[in-house]
């Protein structure tokens, strides 16, 4: 049973447009929701997280935005470049003994110039 | 500092055979952590250690076993390989736990069991 569910499954953005990948989640125990970045033939790489008990957060181009109501977050990359051009997962965390984190299925983006 | 370094990069195994992934991390972290992750999936959860000598089930620990005789190093074993268990597994390790600390990954270890 999937507990993090992302969409879409891949996307296509113009240079300097904005990047949008949602994610939800069932489990209301979850308490901590990271974003990774991961480029082909590399491991992933931590790039933004935020807790539920804030709305939405900023680190330079990159913006998740928490809807606790509605159980879902969602990344935004504003003026997406080429560079950008990865497989992005969210996560959530859960205490299961140990801090565990369940991954969504990933989005593959394409920025093209 | 070489961060989480993972051997070997590729293998291939037969179905029934053995192998011993290493993970080592240079950055005396507490936290290690081994992942799978499959065409089109996120990554599953295998094994975790908080500590040497302790460790811990995942998500999807079946057909493996794991070792952290040293803190530096964690150990996935597979005792008789199956085509199942065909992926890439990453190794992860983090000084405080995931919440308080950030996550680095090793570059993986693509596995393919005939």
């Amino acid at each position: 049973q999937q507990q993090v569910k992302q969409s879409p499954q891949s996307l296509i953005v113009q240079k300097g447009g904005i990047s949008i990948i949602n994610c939800a989640y069932e489990n209301t125990a979850f308490d901590y929701f990271p974003w990774y970045q991961q480029f082909p033939g590399k491991g992933p790489a931590l790039l933004i997280a935020i807790r539920p008990d804030v709305s939405e957060k900023k680190e330079g181009r990159f913006t998740i935005s928490f809807n606790k109501s509605a159980k879902q977050f969602s990344l935004h990359i504003m003026d997406s470049q080429p560079g950008d051009s990865a497989t992005y997962f969210c996560a959530a965390n859960r205490w299961a003994g140990s801090y565990q984190l369940t991954f969504g299925k990933g989005t593959k983006l394409s920025v093209i110039p | 500092n070489a961060g989480v370094t993972q051997t070997p990069k590729f293998r291939v195994l037969k179905t029934g055979q053995s192998m011993t992934l290493l993970c080592a991390q240079d950055m005396n972290h507490e936290y290690m952590y081994w992942y799978r992750q499959d065409p089109g999936m996120g990554l599953r959860l295998i094994h975790y250690s908080v500590g040497e000598g302790t460790t811990a089930k995942g998500e999807v620990p079946d057909g493996y076993n794991v070792s952290r005789l040293k803190k530096q190093n964690f150990l996935l074993g597979l005792e008789s390989a199956a085509p199942s268990q065909t992926s890439v597994y990453f190794c992860a390790s983090s000084y405080l736990d995931i919440v308080q600390g950030t996550q680095y990954f090793g570059p993986g270890t693509r596995l393919l069991v005939l």
